[in-house]
């Protein structure tokens, strides 16, 4: 079974600049998560898809960061315009619509760096 | 306002003696508390969980103990292995597992050979 993919891995980009990562789902998992991971800290939810609809974004800053799941699958989280402190790694996560959150399974991230 | 605290950043220990980490959460509604393992450029995996209504959990050389009235979670491992060297997280939750992870600032672990 394939993991979570992410790209790009790596990023590095210039304050006021534009960037977009993408996650792919595993195979038929209905809930999609993106977090931010700073270094030094644990990871923090931005924002919770169920198939398309959101569930909770809460703790995304919609006046720069704004994430869609089109048709449910592939999940794109975009920041514009970035900011120094936007520096972090990011997150994408699936799991199955029944199951605990433990069933969550993290791609490998997108390393940002803004300069 | 960190919820889920970790306040050990790193721990060296011996292989083959027992690895200790430590975790601490202030909100009481978490009923849920789960333990991740990251290596580097890797995402977090699921290592074990705990539920509020029991105090241990065990899976193989991995254990978890739940204090309740402390908001106090540990998880052991013995023995340490070289290849048990990376960053733990904790993590709680509401709803018995179902809704929304709360992670801690991870701690390093070193395993000496």
């Amino acid at each position: 079974e394939a993991g979570v993919a992410q790209s790009p891995r790596y990023k590095i980009i210039e304050k006021r600049q534009s960037v977009a990562f993408w996650c792919n789902p595993i195979s038929g998992h209905a809930t999609l998560y993106w977090y931010q991971q700073i270094l030094g800290q644990g990871p923090k939810l931005l924002i919770q898809f169920q198939n398309n609809g959101v569930v909770d974004d809460s703790q995304l800053p919609k006046d720069r960061f704004s994430a869609e799941r089109l048709k449910g699958v592939d999940s794109t989280l975009k920041i514009q315009p970035a900011k120094l402190e936007d520096s972090a790694v990011y997150l994408c996560a699936s799991r199955p619509k029944q199951g605990r959150e433990e069933t969550q399974y993290f791609g490998p991230g997108t390393r940002l760096l803004v300069l | 306002d960190q919820q889920v605290k970790q306040n050990s950043p790193s721990l060296s220990v011996q292989e083959g003696r027992i690895s200790i980490l430590n975790c601490d959460y202030t909100n009481s509604m978490f009923d849920y508390f789960l333990w991740y393992k990251k290596y580097p450029a890797e995402g977090p995996t699921f290592l074990i969980s705990i539920s509020s209504i029991k105090d241990k959990n065990e899976d193989g050389r991995f254990t978890v103990f739940l204090n309740k009235s402390a908001k106090h979670l540990s998880l052991h491992i013995v023995p340490s292995q070289p290849g048990d060297s990376a960053v733990y997280f904790c993590a709680a939750c509401y709803n018995f597992g179902n809704e929304k992870l709360t992670f801690g600032t991870g701690t390093r672990l070193t395993i000496i050979p």
